[in-house]
């Protein structure tokens, strides 16, 4: 009964493939979101959605792209994977959005090579 | 948008000793500031937090003190134990900008 899963937990794939990061609340909650931990451990907002809406999009390349197919869910592709797009992937959610505790997954770590 | 500034970046106490933690922002429009934890290999998790209405909140060894006008809060920990030793976050709204982190070790 995890709160906030995102699968896989590891990935590891080769520069210029395609790949997906998923990620299920079961919180009830209205936001949803997309952190990059890099390897300096600094935590930088990718996405937010709310309600399926996009709300947050921070100058993130068009490789990267969310999606919400409903509320519990948000979704992360990713185009034609560089070297610098390593990192921990954090899935989170909150009841509203800026005023409420972000819930998070538990990441994917993802490498390439 | 907002910025929030985090210091130290890496703090070591005594154990028994006390810690603390500093964060500045600069959107005068933020009202909900968050702190989380994180342990080697898992995610952040919140440990406090305080709305701009009040000016500290205690949980049992955790306090964080919040002034408004000079758009600083800080996180105090208490008695510190072993198990404090984590990378602790500090944050903003509006969209939950993070601190660089502090790398806490608890000496034994």
């Amino acid at each position: 009964d995890t709160a906030v899963s995102q699968t896989p937990k590891y990935l590891v794939t080769q520069m210029g493939n395609d790949k997906s990061i998923k990620c299920e609340q079961n919180l009830g909650h209205d936001t949803m979101y997309w952190y990059k931990q890099d390897s300096k451990k600094f935590l930088k907002i990718m996405f937010s959605y709310n309600n399926k809406e996009l709300i947050i999009n921070e100058t993130v390349p068009n490789r990267f792209s969310p999606k919400s197919p409903d509320k519990a869910h948000l979704n992360l592709h990713i185009n034609s994977l560089e070297l610098g797009d390593s990192a921990v992937y954090f899935c989170a959610s909150s009841q509203v959005v800026d005023n409420s505790p972000l819930h998070f997954g538990n990441g994917t770590r993802l490498t390439v090579t | 948008g907002e910025n929030v500034e985090q210091h130290p970046s890496t703090l070591s106490v005594q154990e028994g000793d006390s810690a603390v933690i500093k964060c500045t922002y600069s959107d005068s429009a933020s009202n909900y500031f968050p702190w989380y934890k994180q342990e080697l290999g898992k995610r952040p998790q919140l440990i406090i937090d305080i709305r701009s209405n009040v000016g500290e909140k205690k949980d049992q060894r955790i306090a964080v003190t919040l002034n408004k006008t000079a758009k600083h809060f800080s996180l105090h920990i208490t008695e510190t134990q072993p198990e404090d030793s984590a990378v602790y976050f500090c944050a903003a709204a509006d969209k939950i900008i993070f601190g660089k982190g502090t790398r806490l070790h608890i000496l034994p």
